[in-house]
């Protein structure tokens, strides 16, 4: 069964170093996400990805968070200046469709994640 | 901005017991999805609902959205230890397709 590959399952950084998260959603899938999780609470939505582009980010994804897609598989997550307050896991999500569209069926494929510590 | 509310925060159920979990928005949604994560994994999809008192089934899983597209229940009758994990609900408000999350139901069965 296809799923959304993610790596490094575990990424340790120092406050202030940048960090790229990486993503290989599922392969004929065309909108992908990024979400982050702190310990024990909600998943919160950062961005959506569609065409190359940005379709949606919330409050979360300020200048600090960049997306790209470099290539025709990968999907990267980059936090510029990492801060104590970054530390979760952040999951990778991929779609056929856009999820939350008014599709009757739309289903999100969720990565494993990828748990980011700052120090 | 949207808040999408879930109760209760966790929930002891004996094994066989039913077990429901409840979303309330602040926003008429679109619609509604739902996850489970298992302790230590990721989020897994359910099921979405779309369509004002919408009712579906899966075995011994309900959803229900409500008719005013603000509310939304999951329950699960005769649980067993298999259902142990968190509950999300996942709303989208109107004209936006981003997914705001409940902060989920720990569910807890007791064998």
């Amino acid at each position: 069964e296809p799923e959304v590959t993610q790596t490094p399952s575990h990424q340790v950084t120092q406050m202030g170093q940048e960090v790229i998260l990486r993503c290989v959603p599922i392969s004929n899938h065309l909108y992908f996400y990024w979400y982050r999780q702190i310990l024990g609470q909600k998943v919160e939505f950062l961005v959506s990805f569609y065409n190359n582009e940005i379709s949606e980010k919330s409050e979360i994804f300020d200048d600090q968070f960049s997306v790209e897609r470099p290539d025709g598989s990968n999907f990267t997550l980059k936090i510029r200046s990492t801060k104590l307050e970054d530390s979760a896991m952040y999951f990778c999500a991929s779609s056929d469709r856009l999820a939350g569209g008014y599709s009757s069926y739309n289903e999100q494929f969720f990565g494993p994640g990828t748990r980011l510590t700052v120090l | 901005g949207q808040q999408v509310m879930q109760i209760p925060q966790y929930q002891h159920v004996q094994e066989g017991e039913d077990f429901t979990t409840y979303c309330n928005s602040s926003t008429t949604l679109s619609n509604i999805q739902w996850y489970k994560q298992r302790p230590g994994g990721h989020p897994v999809f359910l099921i979405q609902l779309v369509k004002s008192g919408e009712v579906k089934k899966q075995k011994r899983l309900t959803f229900q959205f409500g008719e005013a597209k603000k509310n939304s229940s999951l329950h699960i009758t005769a649980t067993q230890t298999t259902d142990v994990g968190t509950y999300f609900c996942a709303g989208a408000g109107a004209g936006s397709y981003q997914l705001t999350f409940g902060k989920g139901t720990k569910l807890s069965v007791i064998p």
